[in-house]
């Protein structure tokens, strides 16, 4: 079962729209990150967080912006939605285990911008 | 700058082992990971190895480690239609917290 919990899992909106993708994870962790899938199957990492009030960007440039103001809720904003914006987002957290730093993946949420 | 490469498609009758390659760029890499992703789903952590070792056994999973070549394996054994899927490998990106996927190998286990 999922403790880390993307909303909405599908969304289709018009170009120009303001839309915010939800990250809830019930663990406790610090780290959080977002990471844009293209059809191709490839991730992109294009935001990161160690921490509350922490956020970096990732190696893909992102139009989009992120916020960290409570250790369990990192969401994903797109001011003005673009057609080049239509892609799966997959947030994900991560922990130590046996000394390995280990990713934990929401479902996603499949973005289609009209 | 870090790269992982994997080829994209392997197809195999059930009951065959299945084996995806992997090659890595980072050297100083600490944990190399294998995870796969079903349809509609986010990707699901099936097992990592430390890079001082050469391999990792886990039920129907073995991992090779071959870091002289930067070269990975997962071997899946009896493989069944439920293996069907896209299989990620990745390493960690050295004194970060930041993953370098590679593109992905979709498998596809035929009845």
């Amino acid at each position: 079962e999922a403790d880390i919990y993307q909303t909405p899992r599908y969304l289709v909106i018009g170009t120009g729209k303001k839309i915010t993708l939800e990250c809830s994870q019930t663990m406790g962790h610090d780290k959080m990150y977002w990471y844009q899938q293209d059809p191709g199957m490839e991730l992109h990492l294009i935001h990161y967080s160690y921490g509350v009030n922490s956020t970096e960007k990732g190696d893909l440039s992102s139009e989009s912006t992120v916020s960290r103001i409570r250790t369990e809720h990192f969401p994903l904003t797109l001011e003005s939605a673009r057609p080049s914006h239509t892609s799966q987002y997959l947030c994900a957290s991560s922990e130590v285990v046996s000394g390995a730093n280990v990713l934990t993946f929401g479902a996603g949420s499949r973005l289609t911008v009209l | 700058g870090e790269d992982v490469e994997q080829s994209l498609f392997l197809s195999v009758r059930e009951g065959d082992s299945s084996v995806i390659n992997c090659t890595y760029t980072d050297s100083s890499s600490t944990y190399l990971y294998w995870y796969k992703q079903e349809p509609g789903a986010g990707l699901q952590l099936l097992t990592y190895i430390f890079s001082n070792m050469d391999m990792k056994q886990d039920q129907r999973l073995t991992v090779l480690l071959n870091k002289k070549d930067k070269h990975l394996s997962l071997r899946i054994a009896d493989t069944q239609t439920g293996d069907s899927a896209i299989y990620f490998c990745a390493e960690r990106a050295s004194g970060t917290y930041k993953y370098i996927f590679g593109t992905g190998t979709r498998l596809k286990v035929l009845a």
